[in-house]
């Protein structure tokens, strides 16, 4: 079972601040991503990491950025948070499997974030 | 682009009864077909994960098939119990430039004592 963590779980944050979101796992997986999900809504990739200093945008458009110094960790940044930036942020993990399109995701417990 | 649905997007049962989860995608040229489980204030859990050239995966009292052609997938939940409430989601693995997951919306199952 991986080990995949969110700090802050819950971040109630006023506009105009900068907030980095922390996400780190023990599993040493190469691959890392970031999902956007509001209530009711399906999740949407917004960044994905295939390994260190590799970063790439997903499908739905974020100002936010990521990093990817070090294998275990990949913090999501806002440099200017506003409300419509209000949401759930999940992260996930997964290895390289050794078996084609075997790979399974593993998920943070998500951070919610509320901009005022 | 793929397109992920599930119907209805709640449901709720008798505890024992057994119980079918919907999910259908647009591009049927799909790597795998992957059920995860999320509880409220949660991330996911992975249940299930079904390759493209499978029909079916089973683990416990779940099973999930997979008809590519038709673009379906079902997750089969029998025996239900009260832990089993929570809202359950398809992802389709497609390649579009990268390969990445499509999720549906999920359907929030409620087990009632």
């Amino acid at each position: 079972e991986a080990d995949i963590y969110q700090t802050p779980r819950y971040l109630v944050i006023g506009t105009g601040k900068k907030i980095t979101l922390e996400c780190s796992q023990t599993m040493g997986h190469d691959k890392m991503y970031w999902y956007q999900q509001d209530p009711g809504m399906e999740l949407h990739l917004i960044h994905y990491s295939y390994g260190v200093n590799s970063t790439e945008k997903g499908d739905l458009s974020s100002e936010s950025t990521v990093s990817r110094i070090r294998t275990e960790h990949f913090p999501l940044t806002l440099e200017s948070a506003r409300p419509s930036h209000t949401s759930q942020y999940l992260c996930a993990s997964s290895e390289e499997s050794p078996w084609e399109y075997q790979e399974t995701q593993y998920f943070g417990p998500g951070t919610r974030l509320l901009v005022l | 682009k793929q397109e992920v649905t599930q119907i209805p997007a709640a449901l709720s049962v008798p505890e024992g009864e057994n119980l079918v989860l919907n999910c259908s995608f647009t591009d049927s040229a799909i790597y795998n077909l992957q059920w995860f489980r999320q509880d409220p204030g949660k991330g996911l859990t992975s249940l299930l994960l079904i390759q493209s050239s499978q029909r079916e995966q089973t683990s416990g009292r779940l099973n999930a098939s997979l008809d590519k052609s038709s673009g379906r997938s079902t997750l089969y939940i029998a025996a239900s119990q009260p832990g089993d409430s929570a809202t359950y989601l398809c992802a389709a693995l497609s390649n579009f430039g990268n390969e990445k997951l499509t999720f549906g919306t999920g359907t929030r199952l409620t087990i009632i004592p």
